[in-house]
């Protein structure tokens, strides 16, 4: 059965610092990995989703990565602002033959500091 | 505007009452899916369907039920069966199963459901 673990839990910084959230899977068997966000009480918003053929993706300050065979992808944010405050979530496809489920991590909640 | 509607966006249940969350979504979207979220935890799924008139259990659907009748609306129905059904419910479509490895979910805005 599929596992995502994301490290760390919770995360604070200063506003304009560089960071890097984490996330990894048990089962390398995967059609995609798919980061969101989440605001407080709010549904969930895609950020960033990486097929299985690809290495990385970005857009504007955010950056993914995939390393598949070793069950890993990290969410790089550069210059972080107060408005990229949110539970980051990482969610994997997998490949099962009957239908495609997301299998979710717990998130890490982020606070960006004025 | 396209998207993926839920009502009631707060519900609250008595105990041993039945209640139906709604989700409607015009994204013309074949596959749609219900997670439950509890406080510091990730989603669960607890049903999905990938076409009308068809869907499958996912990972808690016990005390639960759904329909799908038609493709633009999925309703999760909490029946008294579900022991502890407090949490925040959230529902998403995604193209299907024909765009899998580039197939995104889209979420509603979600139902935070109370049990008094």
């Amino acid at each position: 059965k599929q596992e995502v673990t994301q490290i760390p839990a919770a995360l604070s910084v200063p506003e304009g610092e560089n960071l890097v959230l984490n996330c990894s899977f048990t089962d390398s068997a995967i059609y995609n990995l798919q980061w969101f966000r989440q605001d407080p009480g709010k549904g969930l918003t895609s950020l960033l989703l990486i097929q299985s053929s690809q290495r990385e993706q970005t857009s504007g300050r955010l950056n993914a990565s995939l390393d598949k065979s070793s069950g890993r992808s990290t969410l790089y944010i550069a210059a972080s602002q107060p408005g990229d405050s949110a539970t980051y979530l990482c969610a994997v496809r997998g490949a099962e033959t009957s239908g495609s489920r997301l299998t979710f991590g717990e998130g890490t909640q982020l606070t960006v500091n004025p | 505007d396209g998207g993926i509607t839920q009502s009631p966006k707060y519900l609250f249940r008595k105990e041993g009452q039945n209640v139906t969350l709604s989700c409607e979504q015009n994204l013309n979207h074949d596959a749609m899916y219900w997670y439950r979220q509890d406080p510091g935890q990730g989603l669960r799924l607890i049903y999905y369907s990938q076409i009308v008139n068809d869907f499958q259990k996912g990972d808690i659907a016990e005390g639960y039920s759904v329909s799908r009748e038609k493709k633009e609306s999925f309703p999760l129905t909490v029946t008294s069966a579900q022991k502890n059904p407090t949490a925040f419910y959230l529902c998403a479509s995604s193209i299907g199963l024909g765009e899998r490895r580039r197939d995104t979910q889209y979420f509603g805005p979600g139902t935070r459901l109370t049990v008094l």
